[in-house]
């Protein structure tokens, strides 16, 4: 079975600013990774996913994410945040061929001007 | 395309009593989910669907049961309501591409509270 560990439940940081949201998995098995966003009252959408190939990766909205696997980890990265990144992200794995995804704690981003 | 649609948006239920939330697919998608959302815990699958009359229970079944008459439609019912059931609920579905794995497409949730 994989599960998810979102390290920081809340991350503030200023306006232009990069930030760093950390995610560690574990599984036994070859994985998918994902990062979701979930704007205030909506629902989830997709923010870049992990299948294979390059382990950078790249999403909407100027966000990354990077696969290692050694350290079994899929950070979220962007190198400039706006007021409009305000969010709860949310990382995902799922087992290559399973149509089930186990979600991580989430991280509340909050951007201060 | 409304992609997937819940409701209803917001619903309040006394203890014991029993409703049915209702999601909805024009995507064509063979497999649907229905998760809560609880502060700190991130989303939780409660069932999920991998085709139209089949389901399967996910991390936290109790309480709940399903129904997928037709491919389009995913019902998530609550018999007894419990107030450990306040939650807001969210349905997903996805498609099956062989060989490669899938992106679920969210509804907007469901606010219940059970007082």
């Amino acid at each position: 079975a994989q599960s998810v560990t979102q390290l920081d439940s809340q991350v503030p940081v200023f306006e232009e600013a990069p930030v760093e949201l950390r995610c560690n998995y574990s599984s036994s098995v070859s994985v998918y990774l994902f990062w979701y966003v979930q704007y205030p009252n909506q629902g989830l959408q997709l923010l870049l996913k992990y299948l294979s190939g390059s382990t950078l990766v790249k999403g909407i909205n100027g966000f990354e994410a990077e696969f290692n696997k050694s350290q079994t980890s899929f950070h979220l990265r962007k190198p400039s945040v706006h007021i409009s990144d305000t969010a709860e992200y949310f990382c995902a794995v799922s087992d290559q061929g399973a149509q089930k995804l186990v979600f991580g704690q989430g991280t509340r981003l909050t951007i201060n001007p | 395309n409304a992609g997937v649609t819940q409701t209803p948006k917001f619903q309040v239920l006394k203890t014991g009593q029993s409703m049915t939330l209702q999601c909805a697919q024009d995507m064509n998608h063979n497999s649907m989910y229905w998760y809560r959302q609880d502060p700190g815990m991130g989303l939780r699958l409660i069932y999920y669907s991998a085709s139209e009359g089949t389901t399967d229970k996910g991390e936290v079944p109790d309480g709940y049961n399903v129904s997928r008459l037709k491919k389009q439609n995913f019902l998530l019912g609550l018999e007894s309501a419990a107030p450990s059931q306040t939650s807001v609920y969210f349905c997903a579905s996805s498609a099956r591409t062989s060989g490669n794995p899938y992106e679920q497409y969210f509804g907007p949730g469901t606010r219940l509270t059970v007082t």
